[in-house]
This record gives structure tokens, sequence and C-alpha cells, in this order.
């Protein structure tokens, strides 16, 4: 199953912040983020755990909620660099180690 | 530059024709992924392999073949495919699990 991410697509202004969110119907054990331009490959963003706290690096930061098993991802100041689609991927368990679903996508633009 | 290498970049087959698809990866990493990639899409789980075993098969038709000769590279062999499987075809390594995964720049492939 699928994760749910939203919103579908997002445009910002340069410095504006940004929120993305993905929810899953299942218990999660474990949420990554990656960003992915066009024409390229996906790039690694950051792992939340089942019992982690907040995740951040530079201006992206991402939590994890386990009651509600969701997970946002955090964009501050915004970048023209932060443009592309942002996926998550979800592992669900002990019984499908590896196993990382992918969200739709969020495309994200970042206008001067 | 990605550490995942992923050869040829770009393949044009006809729906009879037998091809392969290569990757390779020296970081070490003990599990390696193929994953398909339709356009405005996220990237869809193929297979995986882990400790050079085939741990997890996504009910990939068998015109799809995978083989990981060694620790490092992992081959996808086609044969008989039909237009439906023209796609990006991304290939994935990663240490252990809960850990990020790396992946490499794809083979954009076309069916005739």
């Amino acid at each position: 199953q699928q994760p749910v991410q939203s919103p579908q697509a997002v445009i910002l202004r340069e410095g504006e912040d940004a929120v993305i969110n993905c929810s899953s119907s299942k218990a999660l054990y474990s949420v990554h983020w990656y960003r992915q331009k066009h024409g390229e490959a996906p790039v690694f963003l950051m792992i939340l755990l089942k019992g982690g706290e907040q995740k951040g690096h530079d201006k992206i930061s991402a939590s994890f909620n386990e009651k509600k098993q969701q997970s946002s991802l955090y964009l501050t100041a915004s970048q023209l660099s932060y443009s592309g689609t942002y996926f998550c991927g979800t592992e669900w368990g002990k019984t499908s180690y590896d196993k990382v679903i992918f969200g739709p996508g969020t495309s994200l633009s970042v206008i001067p | 530059d990605t550490e995942v290498t992923q050869t040829p970049k770009h393949l044009v087959m006809g729906m009879t024709n037998k091809k392969s698809l290569k990757c390779e990866q020296h970081m070490g990493h003990r599990a390696m992924y193929w994953y398909k990639q339709k356009a405005k899409k996220p990237p869809e789980l193929m297979f995986v392999y882990s400790y050079e075993k085939l741990s997890i098969n996504e009910s990939v038709p068998s015109r799809f073949s995978p083989e990981c000769p060694n620790s490092s590279l992992l081959n996808l062999h086609l044969h008989a495919l039909q237009p439906e499987d023209s796609a990006l075809y991304l290939c994935a390594s990663s240490q252990v699990r809960d850990q990020p995964q790396h992946f490499g720049d794809g083979t954009r492939l076309s069916i005739l």
C-alpha cells in the first residue's frame, strides 16, 4: 500500500517555507525522504525511525509522528536549489526488510 | 557523479530482443535494488538482493530476470519486453537496514 503525500504540488518564492506530509494506513517502521530533480536520480535527504527523534540538516528537517503514522518534511527559507519532486518512502516492519514503497511525490518549485 | 554506476544510459530494443542492464557499486553495500520509474511517477520496487540473494520479488513478470553475480554487481536481463515496459530503470544500493539508498542515474529503456 502506497503512502499518501500532500500537497501534490507547491510553488514557493525564495525564502518561503514549506511542509510536505506523508501518511500511511499501516504501522510504520521507518520513513525515508528523497528529492529527485528532472532527469536525475533520487537523492537521499534523511531517514526517520520509529521511536526516533526529529532530524534535520541545514534548513531541511523532518519529524515522525508514530501515533498518526505520519511524517512531515520541513523546508525553511527555501532556495532555488530546493526545486524538484520530493518522495517519501515507507517501511512497515520486520516482515518487509528493505521494502521501501514510495509515495506519489510532491512537486516543489521555488521561483525567484 | 553518483557512486552507483548503471550502463547503458539509454537502450532501445525491439520486443523480440534480449538485452541486459548492468549496475555496479563499490561502496561495500550489502543490499542492491531494481526500481522501475515511469514519467511523473515514483520509483516502483521490482527486486531486492540482500547479501547476493534475492530477498524480494515484487511479482515482476518473468520477462525481467535479475542476477547478482557478486556483491558489487547487479544485472537485469530483459527478454520479450512489451511497449509498456518502456521506463527509467533505476538501481540502488544500501549498507544495512535503516541506511540511505544510493541511486544510480538509471537506464532509459524504450521498447519499439
